[in-house]
């Protein structure tokens, strides 16, 4: 049973276009985010949710916007899709309280190509 | 600007040897640090962290070992297993005062192969 999944996997499609990339996490956690890994390797942040609340929005173009309809889940759309924004999005959670570690569980992550 | 840098894309290790993996960071605010491994199509999975308040940190076969005065961090693998052939993320947080959320600044990682 996956802990933290997201949909689709793999995703192609033509500049311009709209697309959204789901995540559910299982784990009862109560934190949710958002990373990328662009083609120089680095895992960015894009944004995080706490118990359903936007708590990290880093410098991402407007035209992607995050969802979090309820704690167990965070989606992400982006709007006018452009050739840089090719890259593997991995979404996360994790549990963060006084003490705790505050690992992340990733997902396996979503490579979008955009031709 | 890399605030945490992973100057060794990769590192080949022959089984049963010591692999040892280096990380710095520039951020002094940074007190939490952690070591993630991710192989090919999955995921980044935890490995083992250390608080700023310690110098070292064992789980089984990986230590992880903190120099705040240099600003470095570095994970052992002993002995190193073929399985652990993966890229190897270092990962920083500033978790100060606490509160619910808290962000994780990544390096580019070091490709970790294990070589039979």
């Amino acid at each position: 049973d996956t802990a933290v999944s997201q949909t689709p996997k793999y995703l192609v499609t033509q500049m311009g276009n709209d697309k959204s990339i789901k995540c559910e996490q299982n784990l009862g956690h109560d934190t949710m985010y958002w990373y990328k890994q662009d083609s120089k390797k680095f895992l960015k942040i894009m944004f995080s949710y706490n118990n359903k609340e936007l708590i990290i929005n880093e410098t991402v173009p407007n035209r992607f916007s995050p969802k979090s309809p309820d704690k167990a889940h965070l989606n992400l759309h982006i709007n006018s899709l452009e050739l840089g924004d090719s890259a593997v999005y991995f979404c996360a959670s994790s549990q963060w309280d006084r003490g705790n570690t505050g690992e992340l569980f990733f997902g396996e992550g979503s490579r979008l190509t955009v031709l | 600007d890399q605030q945490v840098k992973q100057n060794s894309p990769s590192l080949s290790v022959q089984e049963g040897r010591i692999s040892i993996l280096n990380c710095d960071y520039t951020n002094s605010m940074f007190d939490y640090f952690l070591w993630y491994k991710k192989y090919p199509a999955e995921g980044p999975t935890f490995l083992i962290s250390i608080s700023s308040i310690k110098d070292k940190n064992e789980d089984g076969r990986f230590t992880v070992f903190l120099n705040k005065s240099a600003k470095h961090l570095s994970l052992h693998i002993v002995p190193s297993q073929p399985g652990d052939s993966a890229v190897y993320f270092c990962a920083a947080s500033a978790q100060g005062s606490g509160g619910s959320n808290y962000k994780l600044t990544f390096g580019k990682g070091t490709l970790l192969t294990v070589n039979p």
